[in-house]
């Protein structure tokens, strides 16, 4: 089974645009989340897709968006970028009533100047 | 509200056993994990245990669970230099795909 896939790998925007990240989960899992990794904050949950919907969300700005599709493929939005978005953009899925077991893919490594 | 703790690094002999510590404070969590992420890379699943549970073992790898002290450990046996990277605990409760980590364990492992 191929494992969850990301898109781009590395991305390079300018303060002020937008950018849209791409997450294709493992065939058959139907929850997706999103995490951002820093060196300084770590690992820290943005939200989490299941069946096209938002079941949960992390404290992060309104510029942070999600949705997923019907074919259960996930997009993360940023708007208005700043300094501080630059991190690991990671995508995990999961198929529900596993023990929740979350797989991750490499993540988008998004760097704002 | 959820934390996690993890002491930040740890540096063992090749072959030795590593054991990493973690706490947390959310009484209802249901399921802890582990995490392993290498340089460049996402992060790989190693074991989970249920929060009813006291050990689980796979393979080189113990879990060790205190519910009672909220502290989750990760044993790794007869560690080789292919076991360096960051290890991760986290925690989720309730049926939710939302995991809250801890900073991550950097295991440098000695030749």
């Amino acid at each position: 089974k191929a494992g969850v896939t990301q898109t781009p790998r590395y991305l390079i925007k300018t303060r002020g645009q937008q950018v849209t990240l791409s997450c294709s989960p493992i065939s058959g899992h139907r929850s997706v989340s999103w995490y951002q990794q820093t060196p300084g904050q770590g690992l820290q949950f943005l939200f989490e897709y299941f069946s096209e919907t938002q079941r949960n969300k992390g404290n992060f700005p309104g510029r942070f968006s999600g949705r997923q599709f019907s074919n259960s493929r996930s997009e993360m939005n940023v708007s208005t970028l700043e300094l501080g978005d630059s991190a690991l953009y990671l995508c995990a899925s999961s198929s529900v009533g596993t023990a929740y077991e979350q797989y991750f893919g490499p993540g988008t490594r998004l760097t704002v100047t | 509200g959820e934390d996690v703790e993890q002491s930040l690094f740890l540096s063992v002999r090749e072959g030795d056993s590593s054991v990493i510590n973690c706490t947390y404070t959310d009484s209802s969590s249901t399921y802890l994990y582990w995490y392993k992420q290498e340089p460049g890379a996402g992060l790989q699943l190693l074991t989970y245990i249920f929060s009813n549970m006291d050990m689980k073992q796979d393979q080189r790898l113990t879990v060790l669970l205190n519910k009672k002290d909220k502290h989750l450990s990760l044993r790794i046996a007869d560690t080789q230099t292919g076991d360096s990277a960051i290890y991760f605990c986290a925690e989720t409760s309730g049926n939710t795909g939302k995991l809250i980590f801890g900073q991550g364990t950097t295991l440098q492992v000695k030749p």
